[in-house]
């Protein structure tokens, strides 16, 4: 099955920072999630996103699929962002999905 | 509409008892896949279930677990004999499409076995 990296593994920013989270593949992949998992541990879908662009309010996606990696825009981060980003893509057959190591961000105020 | 509804969201146990745990996918979803998260890690695969049917179970222990995911009802996830071992957030998700598809993940539920 597939590797995920994930980069950096921590990050804390004051709040208001922007930031970029990375994710990187072992082999070519045509489709991606990215998840939030909140300080309660509930795990929250942010993007679906196979390749390209895609924006929701503060945060942003892209995917370049042919490199093998995709990246994820915090903007404007706020408190509320912190907890641990997981990218996660298929490995094998059947819709097997490999998580990525996280990153955990915290944000102070 | 209903997301993933798992439960319960907290399980205690002392080993060698049975836990079960319970799966309702997102309705018109009928692929179910359950993951467990061990503290401070993430999430891994452990079996994928159509209805009736288990497609891929390489990700699940050999002895004492098992899952299924009957015509009616919601999918289950069984432990037998839980050691503490077993302490994790299992989380279950659905698809609604065969080929790779989004996933949708449910709360999870948190087993404490003492």
């Amino acid at each position: 099955g597939i590797q995920v990296e994930q980069s950096p593994p921590d990050l804390i920013l004051q709040e208001g920072a922007n930031s970029t989270l990375r994710c990187n593949f072992s082999d070519s992949v045509n489709n991606l999630q990215w998840f939030h998992q909140n300080p309660w541990g509930q795990l929250i879908n942010l993007f679906y996103i196979p390749s390209g662009t895609k924006q929701n309010g503060r945060l942003s996606a892209t995917t370049v699929a042919t490199e093998r990696y995709s990246l994820l825009y915090i903007s404007s981060s706020q408190t509320t962002d912190s907890g641990v980003y997981f990218c996660a893509g298929p490995s094998g057959g059947y819709q097997k999905v490999t998580f990525g190591t996280g990153t955990k961000l915290q944000v102070i105020p | 509409n209903a997301g993933v509804m798992q439960n319960p969201r907290h399980l205690v146990r002392r080993r060698g008892q049975e836990a079960r745990l319970r799966c309702s996918p997102v309705k018109g979803h009928s692929h179910v896949y359950w993951y467990r998260q061990l503290p401070e890690e993430g999430l891994k695969f452990m079996v994928y279930l159509q209805k009736e049917n288990i497609i891929d179970e390489s990700g699940m222990p050999k002895e004492r677990f098992s899952a299924e995911f009957p015509k009616e009802g919601p999918s289950i996830l069984r432990i037998q004999q839980v050691v503490r071992g077993d302490s994790a957030a299992y989380f279950c998700a659905s698809s609604r499409l065969a080929s790779y598809n989004e996933q949708f993940f449910g709360p999870g539920t948190r087993l404490t076995v003492l």
